[in-house]
């Protein structure tokens, strides 16, 4: 089964501290991408970070990095320096691709509330 | 090109009545995809376009539901005979060619079945 777990369904944090979100997954594929996307209230989703399974270097953009274990399929999220506009659902999602078709497969989300 | 463009935002209809909602793509995108997500839940794949070929559909999509991209642009999602449990926000999303390309979602259209 291709599925992904976020086992927090919400998480809170003071602004300016660092904050773990967690995903694991499970895929019989070898090559694939995970993501990290971010769903503020009442707008759209937008991606956050990619890591490519075949490159064991963590992805990082600036404030944003995971710490990506393909032995344990786990992918989680670290933001530092956590802003009030970091207030969101953050979705975890790798792309299964197959026979020339591909889709996202998401988790259920984690809430994250930084507080001032 | 402003992004990934869905109308209508929002839609109220009353049970047993028909819906169909568009999805505007990036213009240079030749992939696209429509997802369904429900109240505390992650998105679910309905289907995938790449150009105008259809080439998957989820089980999820049930013999009510169709979509289409004709010309390889802009996308619609028909509902016919509404249910109340079709009440969700439909994502659109859309990318380009390549295999390290990211998808950008569209900010939705809320089905509410009364």
């Amino acid at each position: 089964a291709q599925t992904v777990t976020q086992s927090q369904p919400e998480m809170s944090v003071q602004e300016a501290e660092t904050v773990t979100l967690s995903c694991t997954y499970d895929t019989s594929e070898n090559n694939y991408y995970l993501f990290w996307y971010k769903q503020p209230p009442s707008r759209q989703m937008i991606l956050v970070i990619r890591q490519e399974a075949y490159k064991q270097q963590n992805a990082t953009e600036n404030r944003f990095s995971v710490n990506f274990q393909k032995a344990a399929k786990s992918f989680s999220l670290k933001i530092s320096d956590s802003q009030l506009g970091d207030t969101a659902m953050y979705f975890c999602a790798f792309r299964l691709e197959w026979g020339g078709s591909e889709k996202l497969v998401f988790g259920k989300g984690t809430k994250l509330t930084v507080n001032p | 090109d402003t992004g990934v463009s869905q109308n209508p935002r929002h839609k109220i209809t009353k049970r047993g009545q028909n819906v169909t909602f568009r999805c505007d793509p990036i213009s240079e995108h030749n992939r696209l995809y429509w997802y369904r997500q429900t109240l505390g839940q992650g998105p679910e794949f309905l289907t995938y376009f790449q150009n105008e070929a259809q080439l998957e559909k989820s089980r999820l999509l049930s013999d009510r539901f169709s979509a289409e991209r004709p010309k390889g642009s802009f996308s619609t999602l028909e509902i016919q005979r509404t249910e109340q449990g079709d009440s969700a926000m439909y994502l659109c999303a859309s990318s380009g060619s390549g295999v390290n390309t990211e998808a950008f979602f569209g900010q939705g259209t809320r089905l509410t079945v009364v």
